[in-house]
């Protein structure tokens, strides 16, 4: 069985200072896994995925994430906030079959100091 | 890129009507669909998996009933939030897998509709 736990609900960072979500997975397969973030209200946006290419994964808005098989991790870093980074962000998991439904983390919300 | 939108974005009704969402895939053809659920300051919750010409799959503790999903055409499913009360009020949102697609195990996402029972 596929799972994934977002470590912290809450991250807080000063504008320009490096962003890190933490995320663990766990899987039977080798997973596909993606990071979204929705802003308040809003619908979901990829931001970057993983599908057993490259284990650096780097995505729009400067993210970007690396896939450590040996720690089961999937974070995802910035190397400087900017105040509309503030989000909340979701780390997913899904495996590789066409009848797979994909599993939500709990979610992390950034919030950016001035 | 793939895009799926979802109508209304928003929606107030009263107690004890229903209401019908639409999720639409626009420039791709979708077998599977699903149907979240999200609470205030919570994650996704899946509520039911939707397959073009079959039943919907429901998840466990999901009223089948109460959350009435129809998946017509490979472009289009609905979900009929029937005899809806105040506590059905949420954030409801569709995504799509384009199964033709390269990446067939991502899922596209719509807007989200926003449901209010008064």
């Amino acid at each position: 069985a596929q799972s994934v736990t977002q470590l912290d609900s809450h991250v807080s960072v000063s504008e320009g200072t490096p962003v890190l979500l933490r995320c663990n997975y766990s899987s039977s397969y080798s997973p596909s896994l993606f990071w979204y973030v929705q802003h308040p209200n809003k619908g979901l946006q990829l931001l970057l995925k993983y599908t057993s290419a490259a284990t650096l994964v780097k995505g729009i808005n400067g993210f970007e994430a690396e896939f450590k098989k040996s720690e089961t991790s999937f974070h995802l870093t910035k190397p400087s906030a900017h105040m509309s980074d503030a989000a909340e962000y979701f780390c997913v998991v899904s495996e590789p079959s066409s009848a797979s439904k994909i599993i939500f983390g709990s979610g992390t919300r950034l919030s950016i100091r001035p | 890129g793939a895009v799926v939108s979802q109508h209304p974005s928003w929606v107030i009704c009263k107690s004890g009507t229903s209401v019908k969402i639409e999720c639409r895939s626009l420039d791709f053809q979708a077998t599977t669909m699903f149907w979240y659920r999200q609470f205030p300051k919570q994650s996704l919750m899946l509520m039911a998996t939707s397959n073009e010409g079959s039943k919907a799959t429901y998840e466990q503790g999901v009223e089948k009933d109460k959350f009435l999903i129809n998946h017509a055409s490979l472009t289009l499913s609905t979900l009929t939030v029937t005899s809806a009360h105040p506590e059905d009020s949420s954030f409801y949102i569709c995504s799509a897998r384009d199964l033709a697609g390269a990446d067939f195990d991502e899922q596209y996402f719509g807007p989200g509709t926003r449901l209010t029972v008064t």
